[in-house]
């Protein structure tokens, strides 16, 4: 059973389309952190949120944070294919109860 | 050189060889972790040092032996793998919880 259920698995949209990722948990995280990874590269991080609630922007990227601090949500405004990866959710409490989820690979076609 | 590195970027190995994974970082982190990453499966952490001091290893098998001479230097020694041992290895490192820094990995395949 995975701690952090990220959906949809796959999405493949056209240059210029909206889209939405989601990160769901039954558990309440301390943090949650949201990484892109590249294909033959390491996660890179893009966002921390902390605070149930929260939005954070980071360009086109909206982040926001569930009030119960149990899920996020990641919204591209005008998707370029630059935005082409896997998309990955994390949360955790300590150092060694870290959790990724399973990821969203996402493809923008030009 | 900044940020976090590993060596090497590709490596093919029998099941009869030993080899290291070596990562190094540079920014001042105090935890280091290693992650095996295979295709459809999430990232799994396999070993977290923090402080030099190896905190959870996750049951991974023995044939997994990871080093942390000192916080900017960890290893990851290998020896008799399989071939389901075949993946992406990550190493990261942070300084607080949860905002990890990643190197690129080293594709490992075993023969």
């Amino acid at each position: 059973t995975q701690l952090l259920e990220q959906s949809p698995q796959f999405l493949s949209i056209q240059e210029g389309e909206n889209l939405t990722v989601y990160c769901n948990s039954s558990s309440v995280f301390s943090s949650l952190q949201w990484y892109r990874q590249e294909p033959g590269e390491g996660p890179v991080l893009l966002v921390t949120v902390v605070t149930g609630g929260e939005v954070k922007k980071l360009k086109r990227l909206t982040f926001q944070f569930g009030d119960a601090r149990k899920d996020s949500s990641l919204h591209i405004t005008a998707a370029q294919p630059g935005d082409t990866g896997l998309y990955l959710c994390a949360g955790g409490y300590n150092f060694n109860k870290f959790y990724f989820g399973s990821g969203t690979k996402l493809n923008v076609k030009p | 050189e900044t940020g976090v590195t590993q060596t090497p970027r590709h490596l093919v190995m029998g099941m009869t060889n030993k080899k290291s994974l070596k990562c190094e970082q540079h920014l001042g982190h105090n935890a280091m972790y290693w992650y095996k990453q295979s295709a459809k499966k999430p990232l799994e952490l396999m070993f977290v040092y923090s402080l030099e001091e190896r905190v959870e290893n996750n049951s991974v098998p023995s044939r997994f032996s990871p080093e942390c001479p000192n916080s900017s230097h960890l290893f990851l020694h290998l020896h008799t793998l399989q071939p389901e041992d075949s993946a992406l290895y990550l190493c990261a490192s942070s300084l607080a919880v949860g905002e990890q820094f990643f190197g690129p990995g080293t594709r490992l395949t075993v023969l």
